[in-house]
């Protein structure tokens, strides 16, 4: 398995900010993701996060929206742009480790918009 | 259709007793399965996976896996308090994404 922190854990922001949020993994992986999930429902997800190349969005997400950094192979950022209350959520990052797709998830970020 | 899902629950059994959570899937090229189990205000952690038809066992857990069905479900024997939470069934599918049911919540009581 690999060790996953996310930061922050939680954060309460207005409408109309932004926020980072950074996934960080003790060891190096190829594919990392980025979920959505609103309370009481599943896991969307929003993008993969590609080293060295744009990320891939899922339909009904946008890179203005949801920009996503992934400088190297341990590390990477998603962006809420532009924050309204529907926003409210918490998003994951996973990784995915090479052998047999297993997914392994950070702690989470609680998003809440007012 | 969706692509996955679950049964919709949520699911209560007795302590000691035998849970059975199903999840059927949309995607026949699909060709690996995990179960995920998700306490209340935390995030997935995956507790079995397979990839080919038949059962897997481990402890407690056993995942079972029919292709042609399109079925794979997991078993919880000697149910325990502890269990309690949303298991969440995931397929990978050709295109090397996830894709999640909307999860089952299971109450096991003491």
């Amino acid at each position: 398995s690999a060790v996953i922190s996310q930061k922050p854990s939680r954060d309460i922001c207005q409408r109309g900010t932004s926020l980072t949020i950074q996934c960080q993994v003790d060891s190096q992986v190829t594919m990392m993701f980025w979920y959505r999930q609103q309370p009481g429902q599943s896991l969307t997800l929003i993008a993969t996060a590609n080293q060295g190349s744009e990320a891939t969005y899922e339909s009904g997400f946008v890179i203005d929206k949801f920009p996503i950094s992934r400088p190297n192979l341990t590390f990477s950022t998603l962006t809420v742009s532009n924050m309204s209350p529907e926003d409210s959520s918490i998003y994951l990052c996973s990784v995915e480790l090479v052998r047999f797709d297993e997914q392994f998830f950070g702690p989470g970020t609680r998003l809440t918009v007012l | 259709q969706k692509e996955v899902e679950q049964n919709s629950g949520p699911l209560s059994v007795p302590e000691g007793a035998i849970a059975s959570l199903n999840c059927t899937y949309s995607d026949r090229g699909s060709q690996s399965f995990f179960w995920y189990r998700q306490y209340s205000g935390k995030s997935p952690e995956l507790i079995m996976s397979i990839y080919s038809n038949g059962d897997k066992e481990d402890g407690r857990f056993t995942a079972q896996l029919n292709k042609a069905s399109q079925y794979v479900s997991l078993l919880i024997r000697d149910s325990q308090p502890s269990d309690s939470a949303t298991y969440l069934c995931a397929v990978n599918t050709n295109a090397g994404k996830s894709t999640f049911g909307d999860g089952t919540t299971l109450t096991v009581k003491p």
